[in-house]
């Protein structure tokens, strides 16, 4: 079955930016999402791009997508505080179930 | 964007006791809703999968006599634990599916805020 792998932590300097990496196995078409979830809260999308696009951008976060190499990193320009948080990278492949198939979450810290 | 609540945001219940927790999707039809159950410091495992007005789909694992599912209406789905036990004591997140109009060619699921339950 399909499989998503993320780094758990990363810490970075505020005003810095973050790039948090992910891989999936999936070689079917599929959507790619990035969630956030604040303490003690649900999930939040971030963004989602589709497996044909190679790049999507809004506002300080930048998506980029590497089908080869089934990489997806989100990047996060001049990262704040209010950032601090997990980053689930998630995939869901357009054929059988099209369940969203989670990774373990990428722990942001950000240092003052 | 699309929102979806959960009620309550947060219940401790004595060992034995049923608790049910409600999911409605507030402006937009969920034609499909899910429920998650999170651990601490942990990634999301699907529960169950429910379409309106048919029988949810387990996941291998997750006793279906003891997490009840009813998707009644297409705003509305509810998770009852049955005869919880500490070890049922989680972080349950449910997420509703719509379809997207207009500016998205996909369909996008969106999650609640979670019930965090606490079994003693």
């Amino acid at each position: 079955g399909e499989d998503v792998e993320q780094s758990l932590f990363l810490s970075v300097r505020e005003g810095d930016s973050s790039v948090i990496n992910c891989t999936y196995t999936d070689s079917s078409s599929t959507y790619l999402y990035w969630y956030k979830q604040e303490p003690g809260a649900g999930l939040q999308l971030l963004t989602y791009i589709f497996s044909n696009m190679d790049m999507k951008q809004d506002q300080r976060l930048t998506v980029l997508l590497n089908k080869k190499d089934k990489h997806l990193s989100l990047r996060i320009a001049d990262t704040q505080t209010g950032d601090s948080a997990i980053y689930f990278c998630a995939e869901r492949s357009l054929q059988g179930a099209q369940k969203l198939v989670f990774g373990q979450g990428t722990r942001l810290t950000i240092n003052p | 964007g699309a929102v979806v609540s959960q009620h309550p945001s947060w219940v401790i219940c004595k060992s034995g006791t049923s608790v049910k927790i409600e999911c409605r999707s507030l402006d937009f039809q969920a034609t499909t809703m899910f429920w998650y159950r999170q651990f601490p410091k942990q990634s999301l495992m699907l529960m169950a999968t429910s379409n309106e007005g048919s029988k949810a789909t387990y996941e291998q694992g997750v006793e279906k006599d003891k997490f009840l599912i009813n998707h009644a209406s297409l705003t509305l789905s509810t998770l009852t634990v049955t005869s919880a036990h500490p070890e049922d004591s989680s972080f349950y997140i449910c997420s509703a599916r719509g379809r997207e109009t207009a500016k998205n060619s996909g369909e996008t699921q969106y999650f609640g805020p979670g019930t965090r339950l606490l079994v003693l």
